[in-house]
């Protein structure tokens, strides 16, 4: 069965701290990318990547960064966490638009 | 940019009922594709059907289906005889035809189904 895997369900960070959450995809997939869900806004495109090394910018990029070293991973990077940033993670790979495979999902609570 | 728009924030339906939720989105694009993705409270988002837009017949998956109206931008899933495991977050959401796969969700309604 294919899969993405978040490697990380649940963090507490404190603010100011630099928060890495790791993406992993088994399934070949060229594109990638990370979305942020918050109650009544749904989800929301933070960055994406359609190859390697290559990431360009979603609706919400500002306090974000990415890197996609290899193929099959793709890290979201907080650079200074801050309690606004408290929220739900969701990474997701296709290959062809209507393949998108989400992963389980990153809780992540900065205080 | 295109916007897409659910106007249930919370549905409730008996078990076995028929229940439709709404979802209205704007374009410029002629062909583009949406779709359906449901959330379950264990938070694996998973997708329930898929429209493309140059396709004039109305996707179905099982008890699944769709009611696009493309000139009104409105795309509704019907979900039939209700069961208990469809009890979750609907996402509904637009996919470009140029470039990569990124999509725009809408608001997501919260669904429950009752025994």
């Amino acid at each position: 069965d294919v899969k993405v895997t978040q490697s990380s369900r649940y963090l507490v960070k404190r603010t100011g701290e630099k928060v890495f959450l790791e993406c992993v995809q088994d399934m070949d997939h060229e594109n990638m990318f990370w979305y942020r869900q918050d109650p009544g806004l749904g989800l929301r495109l933070i960055y994406f990547s359609y190859d390697v090394k290559m990431k360009e910018k979603g609706d919400i990029p500002e306090g974000y960064s990415v890197s996609r070293e290899k193929k099959e991973r793709f890290s979201l990077i907080l650079e200074s966490a801050s309690t606004n940033q408290t929220s739900m993670y969701l990474c997701a790979s296709s290959y062809r638009q209507g393949t998108n495979t989400f992963g389980e999902g990153s809780w992540l609570t900065v205080v | 940019a295109q916007t897409v728009t659910q106007s249930q924030p919370e549905m409730s339906v008996q078990e076995a009922e028929t229940v439709t939720l709404s979802c209205t989105y704007d374009t410029s694009e002629s062909n583009y594709y949406l779709f359906w993705y449901k959330q379950p409270p264990s938070r694996q988002m998973i997708l329930v059907i898929r429209q493309e837009a140059y396709k004039q017949q109305n996707a179905t998956e099982n008890r699944f289906s769709v009611n696009f109206q493309k000139a009104a931008k409105s795309f509704s899933l019907k979900i039939s005889d209700s069961q208990l495991g469809d009890t979750a977050m609907y996402f509904c959401a637009f996919g470009s035809n140029f470039g990569n796969e990124k999509l725009t969700f809408g608001t997501g309604t919260r669904l429950t189904i009752i025994p």
